[in-house]
C-alpha cells in the first residue's frame, strides 16, 4: 500500500492553457474522488468514480472540467481554457467498496493560473 | 442544503492541555459525521466517525459525540501532545458519495 499519489505536485500555467492532472489511487480501491481546496476552505467535492463509471458530478463543475478513469485504475482531471479562479489545490481520494466513507487522500496538485 | 461550520483557528495549546474544536452541521435527516485530520506534509485521513445520533466516535484519544438535538459533533481530547499538531476538518455525508467539509481548524501544540 503506497497510498494515493498525485502528479504533478505543482503546476503553473498561463490563463487560457489546458492542464491535466493524474491520480493513482490505492490499488485495491474501486472508488475515486476529486476535490478542490482553496486557501482557508475545506475540500469541495468535484466528482466521483466507481470503477470506470463517473457516477456523481458537482453542479459547480464547469464544462471546462472533465475527468476520466478509463480502466478503473488511475484517473485524470483536465481543465480546459484555465482561468485565474481555477487556482487551487486539487485533491484526489480513494476508498474501498467495504469502507466507502474512509477516504484516503493524496497530497494534491497545487495549480496556479497566472 | 448540507453544510458544516467549525470553529476558526488557529488554536495553540500547551502539551497536556484539554482540546475542544467545535463543529455544527446543517442537513436534513440523519447524516453521518466525521473528523478528518491533515498532518504536516500529508494528505487528509479519517480520524473518527459516527453514523447515528448519540454515537461516540473515538480514535487516538480523540472523541466526538453525534448530538442531533444541537446538530453538533465537537472534537475533544483530554491531553494533547505535540504530535497532534495538524489541521482538523469536520465533515458530513448525507446520501451518495459527496462529503461536505468544514473550513478546517489548525492546531499547534507547544511543549
Amino acid at each position: 500500500d503506497t497510498g494515493v499519489s498525485q502528479d504533478p505536485r505543482h503546476k503553473i500555467t498561463k490563463r487560457g492553457q489546458n492542464v491535466t492532472f493524474r491520480c493513482d489511487p490505492i490499488s485495491e480501491h474501486n472508488r475515486l474522488y476529486w476535490y478542490r481546496q482553496t486557501l482557508g476552505q475545506g475540500p469541495e467535492f468535484l466528482t466521483y468514480f466507481q470503477n470506470e463509471a463517473q457516477l456523481e458530478k458537482s453542479r459547480l463543475l464547469s464544462d471546462r472540467f472533465s475527468a476520466e478513469r478509463p480502466k478503473g485504475s488511475f484517473s485524470t482531471l483536465e481543465i480546459q481554457r484555465t482561468e485565474q479562479g481555477d487556482s487551487a489545490m486539487y485533491l484526489c481520494a480513494s476508498s474501498s467498496a467495504g469502507e466507502g466513507e474512509k477516504l484516503f487522500f493524496g497530497s494534491g496538485t497545487q495549480l496556479s493560473v497566472l | 442544503g448540507n453544510s458544516v461550520t467549525q470553529m476558526e483557528g488557529p488554536v495553540t495549546l500547551s502539551e497536556e492541555a484539554f482540546l475542544t474544536i467545535n463543529c455544527t452541521y446543517t442537513a436534513t435527516g440523519y447524516p453521518s459525521l466525521f473528523w478528518y485530520v491533515q498532518y504536516p506534509g500529508e494528505g487528509l485521513q479519517l480520524l473518527l466517525k459516527a453514523t447515528k445520533a448519540d454515537d461516540k466516535g473515538s480514535n487516538k484519544g480523540f472523541e466526538a459525540t453525534y448530538r442531533k438535538e444541537t446538530t453538533s459533533f465537537h472534537l475533544e481530547k483530554g491531553s494533547v501532545q505535540v504530535s497532534d499538531s495538524a489541521v482538523y476538518f469536520c465533515a458530513l455525508i448525507k446520501t451518495g458519495n459527496q462529503f461536505y467539509f468544514g473550513t478546517g481548524t489548525s492546531l499547534t501544540v507547544i511543549p
